[in-house]
């Protein structure tokens, strides 16, 4: 059936960089726009990124405006999240989601990578 | 900056009804906020249960509807079930590209 994955997170200083990955399988990757959401530890969901199917827009929280940078490749069917300049409060499981047509959020979802920003 | 506003939490009987809300600190939630909702136990993704104001997710039971009732975005869940109790989250659309959620709401089932 239609999967994400996540992959990359891991434990890191504050102040470094990290990269997220999603890879697609199973529907057409470069039809769809995609979203980064995450949620810090006993905390609710946060909206990150977004990104278009063809990757002409891209859109961020104020939270992470400048430091994070959403990327994908249709011909990898891979999302990608740069994270730069990491803080402590950046430590969350990240998500990523497809969003079923423009102007919809999410229908699927992946497992969701963690990410912990720590000295 | 406008909050996305939901109930902390909610509590059901099994076998009964229960309407989850989704509001806006100011203004109103219509259908252009496209709002969505999905459930999530500890540990886990989040699933979707209802986007686009009222389209259910693929494999979703139609105990579980959508709705703009008044000025906020409602999720009603019929005929409870004990693994209903989850925690609920919505999201709207603030145009711009930009996204945000709700708080959640705790669904507790007793």
């Amino acid at each position: 059936q239609v999967q994400l994955v996540e992959s990359g997170g891991g434990v890191v200083q504050p102040g470094r960089s990290l990269r997220l990955s999603c890879a697609a399988s199973r529907f057409t990757f470069s039809s769809f726009a995609m979203h980064w959401v995450r949620q810090a530890p006993g905390k609710g969901l946060e909206w990150v990124a977004l990104i278009s199917y063809d990757a002409r827009h891209k859109y961020y929280a104020d939270s992470v405006k400048g430091r994070f940078t959403i990327s994908r490749d249709n011909s990898e069917n891979t999302l990608y999240l740069q994270m730069n300049s990491l803080r402590p409060e950046d430590t969350a499981v990240y998500f990523c989601a497809r969003s079923p047509s423009p102007l919809d959020a999410f229908d699927i979802w992946g497992q969701g990578t963690r990410v912990t920003v720590s000295s | 900056q406008t909050v996305v506003t939901q109930e902390p939490s909610f509590s059901v009987s099994p076998g009964g009804t229960v309407t989850l809300t989704c509001g806006l600190s100011s203004g109103s939630v219509s259908t252009t906020s496209s709002p969505s909702w999905y459930q999530q136990t500890p540990g886990q993704a989040p699933r979707t249960l209802i986007y686009s104001t009222n389209t259910r997710s693929s494999g979703v039971p139609d105990r579980f509807s959508g709705s703009i009732l008044g000025n906020k975005a409602a999720l009603t869940i019929t005929g409870a079930q004990a693994d209903d109790e989850s925690d609920y989250y919505c999201v709207l659309y603030m145009g711009s590209g930009i996204w945000v959620f709700g708080g959640g709401t705790k669904l507790t089932v007793l």
